[in-house]
């Protein structure tokens, strides 16, 4: 069975310019989560969907980032215009059901992230 | 407030055991996960608990005690291989919280 799919890689741009980082979940996962990693620290969540449902994006920097989920499946993450701040790795997730208390079956498995640098 | 703490950095030696130290505090609690990641790889789930007690998984084993909000990882017979950031994360549910909060990694460098 494939897991989370990442596209691309790496990425380099210039501060001010747009980047666009995308990620297919695996198959029948309906919750999705895009995190950011700085450098020796853990992820941080930035959105969380279910479905094709935003349900928790508080931590998502409404002024320059942005994230769509249709069909609810693939998802893309977009910053407009990026900052040398923004230089992180960017973490797709996905899990079978939504994060609750229940058992298991919300572990969340990672895509290999897009490593971004922003000169 | 949520806070999760474990040390930056541990050294072991290849063949050894090594425990993994994680302290917590959260608004709530629902399970605690153990991820390992490779540098400039993708977090792996590892372990999961959410009742006291130990969860064996082969060389790896992982503890939680609630009350003292505390959990390890346990890793025996210790492999090269197992150089690796390892973080732990907390389910904090409940109320108006609902997310997986991660620790900032432990680096552990694994000696032949």
């Amino acid at each position: 069975e494939a897991g989370v799919v990442q596209s691309p890689r790496y990425k380099i741009i210039e501060k001010k310019q747009p980047v666009a980082f995308w990620c297919n979940p695996i198959s029948g996962h309906n919750t999705l989560y895009w995190y950011r990693q700085n450098l020796g620290q853990g992820p941080e969540l930035l959105i969380r969907y279910e479905n094709e449902e935003a349900v928790d994006d508080s931590q998502l920097p409404k002024d320059r980032f942005s994230a769509e989920r249709l069909k609810g499946v693939d998802s893309t993450l977009k910053i407009q215009p990026a900052e040398l701040g923004d230089s992180a790795v960017y973490l797709c997730a996905s899990s079978l059901a939504p994060l609750a208390g229940g058992p298991r079956d919300d572990t969340q498995y990672f895509g290999p992230g897009t490593r971004l640098t922003v000169l | 407030g949520q806070n999760i703490d474990q040390p930056t950095e541990m050294t072991a030696t290849e063949g050894a055991i090594v425990q993994i130290n994680c302290t917590y505090q959260t608004s709530g609690f629902n399970g605690l996960f153990w991820y390992q990641q490779h540098a400039g790889e993708a977090p792996t789930f590892l372990s999961y608990n959410v009742l006291d007690g130990l969860e064996e998984k082969g060389r790896f084993s992982s503890f939680l005690s609630r009350s003292k909000g505390y959990s390890y990882l346990l890793l025996k017979e210790l492999q090269m291989k197992d150089s690796a950031s390892y973080l732990c994360a907390v389910r904090d549910y409940g109320g108006a919280t609902n997310k997986l909060i991660f620790g900032t990694g432990t680096l552990l460098a694994v000696q032949p």
